[in-house]
């Protein structure tokens, strides 16, 4: 229950494509899902979030689609670019009380950007 | 603001060989997380503390691993008696107290320290 389940594993677009990886989970308590993004050698960095009362979540190219019946969350990155490429993880957080602020990674999704 | 500083950013240690690593939260953060990343895998939780608390190390194994967050200095996470198995990248990642139900204090990671034992 306490899983996130990531696919897919890695993912090769074109310059300008769209790229979407998906997220499933169980656990009704998780409150926050966010997204990072790690490069190699370099630790996660937050990329974008959502709450599970809001259906999308925008910030430049990329989206958040949640799906609350479903449990179920996308990333969507519009207008693919190469600098993207990346190791993306969705997460999921058991609820936030007294600074406890665990977050709970996908396995993570390598995704290639080819000119 | 410097961020989650981590040291040493790579360590190399021969099996049977003890294993520090370090964490410095962001500044005004008391709460550290330790997570481990093995290669091509993702990121698995180990141990989260406030200051001279352990609060949850349901991820940490049982021997050998050991996680301490003093009043005064950095987070350290200690392996003793290293093996092949414990080489992998181990991310710290600390947090404040504030901003919870908007989300906006979702964890801040540091670059990582990776360990190889030969």
């Amino acid at each position: 229950q306490q899983q996130v389940k990531q696919s897919p594993q890695s993912l090769i677009v074109q310059k300008g494509g769209i790229s979407i990886i998906n997220c499933a989970y169980e656990n009704t308590a998780f409150d926050y899902f966010p997204w990072y993004q790690q490069f190699p050698g370099k630790g996660p960095a937050l990329l974008i979030a959502i709450r599970p009362d809001v259906s999308e979540k925008k910030e430049g190219r990329f989206t958040i689609s949640f799906n609350k019946s479903a449990k179920q969350f996308s990333l969507h990155i519009m207008d693919s670019q190469p600098g993207d490429s990346a190791t993306y993880f969705c997460a999921a957080r058991r609820g936030f009380s007294g600074g406890y602020n665990k977050l709970i990674f996908g396995a993570g999704t390598r995704l290639a950007v080819h000119p | 603001n410097a961020g989650v500083m981590q040291n040493p950013r790579h360590l190399v240690r021969r099996r049977g060989q003890e294993a520090r690593l370090r964490c410095s939260p962001m500044k005004g953060h008391s709460h550290v997380y330790w997570y481990r990343q093995l290669p091509e895998e993702g990121l698995k939780f180990m141990v989260y503390l406030q200051k001279e608390n352990i609060i949850d190390e349901s991820g940490m194994p049982k021997e050998r691993f050991s996680a301490e967050f003093p009043k005064e200095g950095p987070s350290i996470l200690r392996i003793q008696q290293v093996v092949r198995g414990d080489s992998a990248a181990y991310f710290c990642a600390s947090s404040g107290l504030t901003g919870g139900a908007s989300g906006a204090n979702v964890l801040t990671f540091g670059a990582g320290s990776r360990l190889t034992v030969l």
